[in-house]
């Protein structure tokens, strides 16, 4: 079965500064996709970005990127210039060949954004 | 507004009440899910739905009962539920169900069960 493991439970970032997000994986799967969803105070799940696994290359989305390696089945979120609003709990998430579109996720990491 | 739009936003009852969770999607897509997202706990796929057809349950205790009368619409039918039931319940859809389809996901539906 896969898994998803977030370890830092809770981080915090100044405002404008950087921040970088760590998951780690397990999985037998070769075609498998990655995915970081924010959820705000509001509750709705939203996303923010996804990988697929064939792709070498980084995802980027504005102020957000990823590390993606594979090798060692890290996905960390970076985020650049962080804004108040980024402030949520971000969770990161798995689906594969076996698991079709059924998301498995990590545990969360709770980020607050200092002014 | 959202694509998936959930309704009671929250909701109390009681162990012997029945009531319903209601959510709708706009955004044309064939397959919708329930998740449980509890205090401490990663998020908890329920249900599955691709094309109106349950394709998935996941031991789900039958006190929870889904009802996806079109492909828009998904229901969550709760009765004789329990204190540990009370969580976030969010509703979800996709285009489809096959591997790394973007799930986009409602607000949730707070229940509270007392």
């Amino acid at each position: 079965a896969q898994t998803v493991t977030q370890s830092q439970p809770e981080m915090s970032v100044q405002e404008a500064e950087t921040v970088t997000l760590s998951c780690t994986y397990d999985t037998s799967e070769s075609d498998y996709y990655l995915f970081w969803y924010k959820q705000p105070p509001s509750r709705q799940m939203i996303l923010v970005i996804r990988q697929e696994a064939y792709k070498q290359q980084n995802a980027t989305e504005n102020r957000f990127s990823v590390n993606f390696q594979k090798a060692a089945k890290s996905f960390s979120l970076k985020i650049s210039d962080s804004q108040l609003g980024d402030a949520a709990m971000y969770f990161c998430a798995y689906t594969g060949e076996t698991s079709g579109s059924r998301l498995t996720f990590g545990e969360g990491t709770q980020l607050t954004v200092n002014p | 507004e959202t694509g998936v739009t959930q309704t009671p936003r929250h909701l109390v009852m009681g162990m012997t009440n029945k009531k319903s969770l209601k959510c709708e999607q706009h955004l044309g897509h064939n397959a919708m899910y329930w998740y449980k997202q509890s205090a401490k706990k990663p998020l908890e796929l329920m249900f599955v739905y691709s094309l109106e057809e349950r394709v998935e349950n996941n031991s789900v205790p039958s006190r929870f009962s889904p009802e996806c009368p079109n492909s828009s619409h998904l229901f969550l039918h709760l009765h004789t539920l329990q204190p540990e039931d009370s969580a976030l319940y969010l509703c979800a859809s996709s285009q489809l169900t096959g591997p790394g389809n973007t799930i986009y996901f409602g607000e949730g539906s707070w229940l509270t069960v007392v």
